[in-house]
């Protein structure tokens, strides 16, 4: 059962930023937010965790409205090598964690 | 290098071979998972150990075991394959299940 909803792909051009936002209207209390990014043919790679409002790391900004039922990841300033598939998780420390479809990003020069 | 070491990354087996995939993480985690991903498919959760005992086993055909002598280690132990099963198999750990998983680069199969 797919307990998120992300758009299927996105464009973008270098230099900008992207938000991709993702649905989870059915999130529990105790369930975090994570994103993955994949290149073909690897294995996907954590980017970043939040549980609410907006968390900041290195490479991207995680912001999460109040009511938790959605959840925006923002790239700043985009390059052609974040090309890639985008996950959106839910799970807590419980429950398995299920990938859905991903976002496939394309970065354009 | 993620800490999660899978081998091979590229293997080919015939129909009637018995092959083994191994995973390793030097993590320090207690979670370790198996994924299958077909082309343009989404990841599908294959097994989850916690600390070293099997607790999921997501409707896998027999033709695939999972073994885990410690949580360092994972095996996916592969006989009797279709050709429907050429897939990208990897491998994930966790400090706990379900949070911050960290994955290998995977093991590329092709059965012919």
């Amino acid at each position: 059962l797919a307990k998120t909803t992300q758009p299927i792909s996105m464009d973008s051009y270098e230099g900008q930023e992207v938000n991709i936002t993702c649905s989870h209207n059915n999130i529990a209390t105790n369930d975090y937010i994570t994103w993955y990014q994949q290149f073909p043919s690897q294995g996907p790679r954590f980017i970043i965790q939040g549980y609410k409002t907006k968390v900041t790391n290195e490479v991207a900004s995680l912001f999460i409205p109040a009511d938790r039922k959605s959840s925006t990841l923002s790239l700043p300033r985009v390059s052609l090598s974040d090309t890639a598939v985008y996950y959106c998780l839910v799970g807590d420390e419980g429950g398995k964690l299920i990938f859905g479809q991903g976002t496939e990003l394309s970065v354009k020069p | 290098e993620t800490g999660v070491t899978q081998t091979p990354r590229h293997l080919v087996m015939g129909m009637t071979n018995k092959k083994s995939l191994k995973c390793e993480q030097h993590l320090g985690h207690n979670a370790m998972y198996w994924y299958k991903q077909s082309a343009k498919k989404p990841l599908e959760l294959m097994f989850v150990y916690n600390f070293k005992e099997q607790t999921e086993n997501n409707s896998v055909p027999s033709r695939f075991s999972p073994e885990c002598p410690n949580s360092s280690h994972l095996f996916l132990h592969l006989h009797t394959l279709q050709p429907e099963d050429s897939a990208l198999y990897l491998c994930a750990s966790s400090q706990v299940v379900a949070y911050g998983y960290t994955f290998g680069s995977g093991t590329r199969l092709t059965v012919v």
